[in-house]
């Protein structure tokens, strides 16, 4: 089955650049997802790209692939304390299908 | 529609008692899934249902779980005599079919045995 591993700590400055990096096994997910979680919430859904695509950006946000390393980064621009919380990677086959979690990122962000 | 409802928010139960958590989607959404997540973990899949038909279960989902979705509405997901090892957070979400947008989580309801 699919597993999906992560970073598990991550800390930047206020303002700069974050990367978050993410690898997973099954060449068939056809679905890569990112989530985050702050404390005592739930999980909110950040971003999704398909695996047909290379690069997504989204405002603050960019998502890269790279299928054939099957390999998936999340880059927060301009890091802001807002941001700090847990950024979790996740992989499906199909968009209805159950969705792999990899253990998650802290982001820690100093001001 | 204020999302996905879970109830309740925290239970604490005594070893070997049974419990039951209850799980309400958005509306318009015909699939659910039950999750799992302990401290430091990624969500763990347990179980989804499209309507009322459960379609896939976990091998962490023993014989002392069962979740239950009886008019593809609202889901139960029941744990009989529980353990230490079932203290967690019980993710549910949902989503409508073909939802590539991701699913939309619930708030989840943490379970503490003592």
């Amino acid at each position: 089955g699919e597993d999906v591993e992560q970073s598990l700590f991550l800390s930047v400055r206020e303002g700069d650049s974050s990367v978050i990096n993410c690898t997973y096994t099954d060449s068939s997910s056809t679905y890569l997802y990112w989530y985050k979680q702050e404390p005592g919430a739930g999980l909110q859904l950040l971003t999704y790209i398909f695996s047909n695509m290379d690069m997504k950006q989204d405002q603050r946000l960019t998502v890269l692939l790279n299928k054939k390393d099957k390999h998936l980064s999340l880059r927060i621009a301009d890091t802001q304390t807002g941001d700090s919380a847990i950024y979790f990677c996740a992989a499906s086959e199909t968009s209805y299908d159950k969705v792999i979690f990899g253990p998650g990122t802290s982001l820690s962000v100093i001001p | 529609d204020t999302g996905v409802s879970q109830n309740p928010r925290h239970k604490i139960t005594k070893r070997g008692q049974n419990v039951t958590f209850r799980c309400d989607p958005i509306s318009e959404h015909n699939r659910l899934y039950w999750y799992r997540q302990t401290l430091g973990q990624g969500p763990e899949f347990l179980t989804y249902f499209q309507n009322e038909a459960q379609l896939e279960k976990s091998r962490l989902l023993s014989d002392r779980f069962s979740a239950e979705r009886p008019k593809g509405s609202f889901s139960t997901l029941e744990i009989q005599r529980t353990e230490q090892g079932d203290s967690a957070m019980y993710l549910c979400a949902s989503s409508p079919s073909g939802g590539r947008d991701g699913y939309t989580f619930g708030s989840g309801t943490r379970l503490t045995v003592v």
